[in-house]
Order: C-alpha cells, then sequence, then structure tokens
C-alpha cells in the first residue's frame, strides 16, 4: 500500500506570508497519461473537508489562486503565496492513484 | 444545489450494527464514483472505502482496517449510498463522511455534511 508523509505536521505562519506543506509519497503517483494522482485538502475546524488541489496541479472550482500544487513523482508541494486567517486549519495530501487510498498525517496551520 | 445530505449515525454496542445514508443532488450521482472517509476523534482522515458506477461494475475497495465488516452499495434510482458497517469496534468511533468527484476531473470536490458513529458499551 502507498504510504503519505507530509511535513511539517504544525506550521505557525505570519499573515500575508507565504506558507509551503510538503509531501512525499512511498511509490510514484506518475501516471502513464502524464497525470500526478495526488489531491490537497483542507479541513477547517466544525466543517467538512474541502478539495483545494487535484491531479498535482489543478485547482478545485472556487479556490483562490493563492493556493498551487506542484511537484512529481512522489514528492509533492502546497505553496499558499500569502496566507489569510481564513485559510487556518489541517491540510491533507492524498493519493488518488490506487486503492486503498492514502491520506497524509495532516499538517495543522496556524496564525502566529 | 449540489449537495450530499448524510443520515443514519449514531449510539451503537460494540459488535452491532449500522446503516449510513448519503442522499445525492443536484448533480448526475450515476455518473460518480462515492467514496467513505472517517475521522476518529483527534485523529487524522482515513479513507474507508468507494464504489464505483455502473459503466465500472460497481466495483468497491476498501481500507484493510474495515474489509470484511463494512459493505459500500448504492441505488442510482434513489441517487443514494450507503455504508453498511457491521461487527462495529470502539475503534470504529468517528465521524463519517460520504464525498464524491461531481466537477473535478479527479478527487473529491463535494462532501456530505458528516455524521457521527460512536461504538460504546
Amino acid at each position: 500500500d502507498i504510504v503519505m508523509t507530509q511535513s511539517p505536521l504544525s506550521l505557525p505562519v505570519t499573515l500575508g506570508e507565504p506558507a509551503s506543506i510538503s509531501c512525499r509519497s512511498s511509490q510514484s503517483l506518475l501516471h502513464s497519461n502524464g497525470f500526478n494522482y495526488v489531491d490537497w485538502y483542507l479541513h477547517k475546524s466544525g466543517q467538512s473537508p474541502q478539495l483545494l488541489i487535484y491531479l498535482g496541479s489543478y485547482r478545485a472550482s472556487g479556490v483562490p489562486d493563492r493556493f498551487s500544487g506542484s511537484g512529481s513523482g512522489t514528492d509533492f508541494t502546497l505553496t499558499i503565496s500569502r496566507v489569510e486567517a481564513e485559510d487556518v486549519g489541517v491540510y491533507y495530501c492524498m493519493q488518488d492513484l490506487e486503492t486503498p487510498r492514502a491520506f497524509g498525517q495532516g499538517t495543522k496551520l496556524e496564525i502566529k | 444545489e449540489v449537495q450530499l445530505v448524510q443520515s443514519g449515525g449514531g449510539l451503537v454496542q460494540p459488535g452491532g450494527s449500522l446503516k449510513l445514508s448519503c442522499a445525492a443532488s443536484g448533480f448526475i450521482f450515476s455518473g460518480s464514483t462515492m467514496n467513505w472517509v472517517r475521522q476518529a476523534p483527534g485523529k487524522g482522515l482515513e479513507w474507508v472505502g468507494r464504489i464505483r458506477t455502473q459503466a465500472r461494475n460497481y466495483a468497491t475497495a476498501y481500507a484493510e482496517s474495515v474489509r470484511g465488516r463494512f459493505t459500500i452499495s448504492r441505488d442510482d434510482s434513489e441517487n443514494t449510498a450507503y455504508l453498511q458497517m457491521n461487527s462495529l469496534q470502539n475503534e470504529d468511533t468517528a465521524m463519517y463522511y460520504c464525498a464524491g468527484p461531481v466537477a473535478a476531473l479527479n478527487g473529491m470536490d463535494v462532501w456530505g455534511q458528516g455524521t457521527t458513529v460512536i461504538v460504546s458499551s
């Protein structure tokens, strides 16, 4: 089974500053079709999780352009160009290549 | 409005059973793979399983932790997905979400509101 490892697990950030979260998979998530099968989710307290990025770098509908996804193969990064107060929550990467699907441990973003 | 509305959670004793429902509206449910995801208290997200569409033979897949105890099904005529949970254990206590891809090419961009399952004597 594919294992997803995120870092850091805690991320204190100053408002307006950039932030990045790393995600590493135990196997390559690059499909022969050229897409990387990794998604990024944000889970805010008291809400359902929301999809931010799919196929490694495609923003889901309604997601602000300050969020971007990058990487290929086994190493991926979620970047927030300028953190806003509403970005607080736990961020998860998830491999979408094969079953069983697997989430990373989660990265808790908080405002300094 | 695109939405998934969940029902069926509650308190159940260890060894008991419970069935969760996830009713879809606002999109073509029959064309979407449906997933179940859970979050135990103080823990991260855990993928539980998924059911594909009729075109893909309603294929199911499960996490190792629930395989053989949980069953996912769907009724496309009712636009509803189900999670049948048997032989429930304390470790199954969690918030359960259904989720699926609607507008996104991949990933889960529509989520239910979540329903709480508590396994306790």
